[in-house]
């Protein structure tokens, strides 16, 4: 199974920063995207789905870039409750499981 | 409410012995799905399951087995041969993972002692 790459961070910003993650994949018959959350020893929990043509929810955008294999998440007005692991996750071929990054850290200070 | 419920929420287990991790959901999802989260690491696939009565190896199966004999169920055992268990254990399930991605479970902590 072919791997998803995050940066693992930390990244520390002060409560309303813009903060932007990364994450490459390498298989190109990659059929669906997601971002998930995980909160210190707590289960992942999905945020959002990433599409083609990006999309937002709120403060958060995901962008995908099929060309680069590449998938983005932008996160405005950072609070100290976004604090948290965000994990990549690619559906490497349709009717498999889900591959995950090894999550990107963040820490929103007040 | 529907969901899915893993248990114990903590695990100890002696050297050689085998112990089994329970996963229960409820919410007609036909796939689940056991992951290992060491620190680090990010999440491994252990075992799924597409079907009742079917399921396939991921990429960590050694000493780990599993059976899918009610839709509602997937049981993770995790047996004396799996040398180094240690590790945060994680249970989802979905109705297809290309759409709509997991649900999990809260997760069972396993230490050997």
């Amino acid at each position: 199974r072919k791997e998803v790459e995050q940066d693992p961070g930390p990244f520390n910003v002060p409560e309303g920063a813009t903060v932007a993650f990364n994450c490459t994949y390498s298989n190109s018959a990659s059929q669906s995207f997601f971002w998930y959350r995980q909160d210190c020893r707590k289960e992942p929990k999905l945020l959002m789905s990433v599409y083609s043509s990006g999309n937002e929810d709120g403060r958060f955008t995901a962008q995908l870039n099929r060309a680069s294999q590449y998938i983005s998440l932008l996160i405005r007005d950072s609070q100290p409750s976004d604090s948290a692991t965000y994990l990549c996750v690619v559906n490497p071929n349709s009717g498999y499981a889900l591959n995950f990054g090894k999550g990107t850290s963040l820490l929103v200070t007040p | 409410d529907g969901g899915i419920t893993q248990s114990p929420k903590y695990l100890f287990r002696k050297e050689g012995q085998n112990v089994t991790l329970s996963c229960e959901q409820n919410l007609n999802h036909d796939a689940m799905y056991w992951y290992r989260q060491d620190p680090g690491q990010g999440l491994r696939l252990i075992y799924y399951s597409q079907i009742v009565n079917d399921f396939q190896k991921g990429d960590i199966a050694e000493g780990y087995s599993v059976s899918r004999e009610k839709k509602e169920s997937f049981p993770l055992t995790v047996t004396s041969a799996q040398k180094n268990p240690t590790a945060f254990y994680l249970c989802a399930s979905s109705i297809d993972a290309a759409l709509g991605g997991y649900t999990f479970g809260s997760g069972t902590r396993l230490t050997v002692v």
